[in-house]
């Protein structure tokens, strides 16, 4: 079955840092790789997209790179801050199948 | 400018009880969808809605989900005989179509006690 795997365990990293996340899938070819920050209380938020053809993706301090021959997708945040303290959800995708599934997301935390 | 909308945003039932959630997505999205989430865990599909229909229903758990979208606008998750492990957040999202962004509201917490 498909599995969509991120780590468990909370990322601390301090202020200025740059943090790295995993998100690994198995039994799956997506066509592109969805990023989503969600805070406590709240939906996720959409951040970033990136296709299958596209190696790395920015967006201000935010990149993602996705490789599919390693079936994983990376997303960094360079220079963090304490208001990057969230959990983090990536959720790849397959334009044949519309359903928009998600791992159990990452939370980063940032000390000040 | 309007996001998506779901009421209520807090609903404790009993045991054994009807319950209605509400969806009011982004005006002119025609994807919507509902999830499921525990905590610590991550949103959990459920059902994926294409203007008015429903064209993957597969997440739904059993028989006592249902879920309708009749004029493609609004959507209404149903639950019958609610049972204590249904109680989680439900999230409603939108998008302008499948396979782009999707627009999450704050999600209905449903405890059923």
């Amino acid at each position: 079955s498909q599995k969509i795997e991120q780590n468990s365990e909370a990322l601390n990293i301090q202020e200025g840092k740059t943090a790295t996340l995993t998100c690994n899938y198995t039994n799956y070819s997506p066509a592109y790789l969805q990023w989503y920050r969600q805070d406590p209380g709240r939906g996720p938020v959409f951040l970033l997209l990136i296709r299958e053809n596209e190696k790395e993706k920015r967006k201000e301090r935010l990149k993602v790179t996705f490789d599919t021959t390693l079936k994983q997708s990376l997303f960094h945040i360079t220079a963090s801050q304490p208001a990057d303290s969230a959990t983090y959800l990536c959720a790849p995708g397959d334009y044949g199948n519309n359903r928009l599934a998600f791992g159990k997301g990452n939370q980063v935390v940032v000390i000040p | 400018g309007a996001g998506v909308s779901q009421t209520p945003s807090n609903k404790v039932t009993e045991k054994g009880k009807y319950v209605e959630l509400r969806c009011d997505p982004i005006s002119g999205h025609t994807a919507l969808y509902w999830y499921r989430q525990s905590l610590g865990q991550g949103p959990e599909f459920l059902i994926y809605f294409q203007g008015t229909g429903a064209a993957d229903d597969s997440g739904l758990p059993n028989d006592r989900f249902f879920a309708v979208r009749p004029e493609g606008s609004v959507s209404t998750l149903k639950i019958q005989r609610t049972e204590r492990g249904d109680s989680a957040v439900y999230l409603c999202a939108s998008s302008p179509s499948a396979n782009t962004e999707a627009f999450f509201g704050q999600g209905t917490r449903l405890t059923v006690v």
